[in-house]
């Protein structure tokens, strides 16, 4: 089956910093591949997404971008303010029948420093 | 909509007890997940559903069972609990439709097992 691995599994950056969090795959049918922020005590919230024929998709200050041939992708968040600490978690799927469900990394907590 | 609501939010079980975790949405979604979540990990696929009476494992569904009756609810069963099911619980659903992706979760049962 699938498996991720996410890193690093703290970060801690300057308000108005960028951050990135990095994920490798390891099963070369995923072709889908969310994004969750999760606030303490609270459910997992969708953030941005991308699919296997696209390299890079941004929405304000978060963008994602996926290398292929590498099984990996990564999270960039620029500009980050206090409300961007949280957990993130990254995850990976095959998207075209079979087995369904999404495999998570196991999360990286971001901690922005004011 | 109510989007997807979980009951209880929180429940203490001792060794050998059974309980039914809640899972219903109000998206006429056909797709339905369990996941566990525990302490500083990702979440973990229990089971899914692909529409009414049909069920399918996950990663992890052994001390679990699942049911689907109608669209709206697909409750989860543990019928001997184990302190190794001490964790939380989240229920996710998404439309049969493709291209849309996202997984909507609910906010969650908190077990724990003593």
């Amino acid at each position: 089956g699938e498996n991720v691995e996410q890193h690093p599994s703290t970060l801690s950056v300057q308000e108005g910093d960028s951050a990135v969090i990095k994920c490798t795959y390891s099963d070369s049918a995923s072709n889908y591949f969310p994004w969750y922020k999760q606030e303490l005590g609270k459910r997992p919230q969708l953030i941005i997404d991308i699919r296997s024929n696209v390299g890079e998709k941004k929405d304000q200050r978060i963008a994602v971008t996926l290398n292929k041939t590498a099984k990996h992708f990564s999270l960039h968040i620029t500009e980050t303010q206090p409300e961007d600490s949280a957990v993130y978690f990254c995850a990976a799927k095959y998207s075209g029948g079979g087995a369904d469900g999404l495999t998570f990394g196991k999360g990286t907590h971001l901690i922005i420093q004011p | 909509n109510a989007g997807v609501t979980q009951t209880p939010k929180f429940r203490i079980l001792k060794i050998g007890q059974s309980m039914t975790l809640q899972c219903t949405q109000d998206m006429n979604h056909n797709y339905m997940y369990w996941y566990r979540q525990d302490p500083g990990m990702g979440l973990k696929l229990i089971y899914y559903s692909v529409g009414a009476g049909i069920t399918d494992k996950g990663e992890v569904p052994n001390g679990y069972n699942v049911s689907r009756s109608t669209t709206e609810d697909f409750p989860l069963r543990l019928e001997l609990a184990a302190p190794s099911q001490t964790s939380v619980y989240f229920c996710a659903s998404r439309i049969m439709t493709s291209g849309k992706e996202t997984q909507y979760f609910g906010p969650g049962t908190r077990l724990l097992v003593l």
